[in-house]
């Protein structure tokens, strides 16, 4: 069956710290995945896309890799601030269809000043 | 900065009513999604929406649920009879037309609560 595992449903770290969050997927090939932040109640806040012939991808502070042959990607923030603290969300994008995605359950990180 | 916004932000029902939530896409966006998220589980696609017809749906997306952009500006979701466990935040999403542009933008959700 079709699966999106994200490594850990909560993720403590200290300020200043990397946080590394972990999506693993099987029985999908997915031509793009999307990382995107949810803050409770709020709906999901787009961060970053890699594409699958893309190894590594960043923006500021945030770095993705994208791991076809182990079907994993890892999502890093460094240099972690309290204002990081929220829930990480992994997301798949098909070849086929709408630009329709697929989610991760979710990984909530929190950072302690 | 532009935003898709949803009302109501909270909708409360008994199980049978019929619900209507809206959205107000991004004025330039062309794909239109409605996704649910079951308090939590992970956000779970529900149908998407072109060229004012559906483009793609879900399993979850049964013959309870339709949507229709009625005007220029508004895009909806109706639920026929309500269930217990329809109740989730329901999110909102478009997305431009370019087909190198994937990212999505979200609404703020309407949390539907079935009593």
């Amino acid at each position: 069956s079709q699966k999106i595992e994200q490594n850990s449903e909560a993720l403590n770290i200290q300020e200043g710290k990397t946080a590394t969050l972990t999506c693993n997927y099987t029985n999908y090939s997915p031509a793009y995945l999307q990382w995107y932040r949810q803050d409770p109640g709020r709906g999901p806040v787009f961060l970053l896309l890699i594409r699958e012939n893309e190894k590594e991808k960043r923006k500021e502070r945030l770095k993705v890799t994208f791991d076809t042959t182990l079907k994993q990607s890892l999502f890093h923030i460094t240099a972690s601030q309290p204002a990081d603290s929220a829930t990480y969300l992994c997301a798949l994008l098909l070849p086929s269809g709408y630009s329709t995605l697929t989610f991760g359950k979710g990984t909530m990180l929190l950072v302690s000043p | 900065e532009p935003e898709v916004t949803q009302t109501p932000s909270h909708q409360v029902t008994q199980m049978g009513q019929e619900v209507i939530l809206r959205c107000v896409p991004i004025s330039n966006h062309l794909y239109f999604y409605w996704y649910r998220q079951i308090l939590g589980q992970k956000v779970e696609f529900l149908v998407s929406f072109y060229n004012n017809e559906i483009s793609e749906k879900s399993e979850i997306f049964d013959d309870q649920f339709s949507v229709e952009r009625p005007d220029g500006s508004n895009f909806t979701l109706k639920i026929r009879s309500t269930k217990l466990e329809d109740s989730a935040m329901y999110f909102c999403a478009s997305k431009f037309l370019a087909a190198s542009s994937y990212e999505q933008y979200f609404g703020p959700g309407t949390r539907l609560t079935v009593t």
